[in-house]
């Protein structure tokens, strides 16, 4: 089956500081979203990125489909902005593939 | 107010006991998930359900049942809970072929 790997595993970043996610997959995907869990848990959508670019704020994802990768960038990071970042890509009928997370600690 | 409800949002049982975990929905997705998180395991699937009539076994469905009652309506039945299912789980939903998932605030349940 489709393997997907994020990397880096874990990140510690300065507040104010940029990064970029990785986001890795073994085969086509019908589409890949990007979540974010934070402290509490909580799973929240950031984007739904199939291709192309998108930007919401101090987040943007840019996935190239033909190179199997996803990227998210954070820029002027907050300590709100910790916690786990998935990817999720979709490959169609009922199965989403969830890679391992990148873990995000942002010092203030 | 969320669009995809889960309750409770804590819950610590015994071993033995009979617990249900309840998603309610107001997005008119037809499509309903239950998924499951561990440390270091990620999100496995559970059961999915594509219509009120539709239920089908995901990764992990053993120990675990579903029922439909609505569209916006699907609960996650542990008939007799012990302690490795212990887990944070989320409900999701989503409204086309293409996937996006919605998900729920989660559901912390502790087996003892």
């Amino acid at each position: 089956g489709i393997q997907v790997e994020q990397s880096p595993p874990d990140l510690i970043l300065q507040e104010g500081a940029n990064s970029t996610l990785r986001c890795n997959f073994s085969d086509s995907v019908n589409n890949l979203q990007w979540f974010h869990q934070n402290p509490w848990g909580q799973l929240i959508n950031l984007f739904y990125i199939p291709s192309g670019t998108k930007q919401n704020g101090r987040l943007s994802a840019t996935t190239v489909a033909t190179e199997r990768y996803s990227l998210l960038y954070i820029s002027s990071s907050q300590t709100t902005d910790s916690g786990v970042y998935f990817c999720a890509v979709w490959t169609g009928g009922f199965k989403t593939i969830f890679g391992a997370g990148t873990r995000l600690f942002v010092k203030a | 107010d969320a669009d995809v409800t889960q309750t409770p949002r804590n819950r610590i049982t015994k071993t033995g006991k009979r617990i249900m975990l309840e998603c309610s929905q107001t997005k008119g997705h037809d499509r309903m998930y239950w998924y499951r998180q561990d440390p270091g395991l990620g999100l496995r699937l559970i059961y999915y359900s594509f219509d009120v009539k539709d239920i089908n076994k995901g990764e992990i469905s053993d120990g675990y049942s579903v029922s439909r009652q609505a569209q916006a309506k699907f609960s996650l039945s542990l008939e007799s809970a012990i302690p490795n299912q212990t887990a944070l789980y989320f409900c999701a939903t989503s409204g086309t072929a293409q996937g996006e998932l919605f998900f729920g605030e989660g559901s912390r349940l502790t087996v003892l």
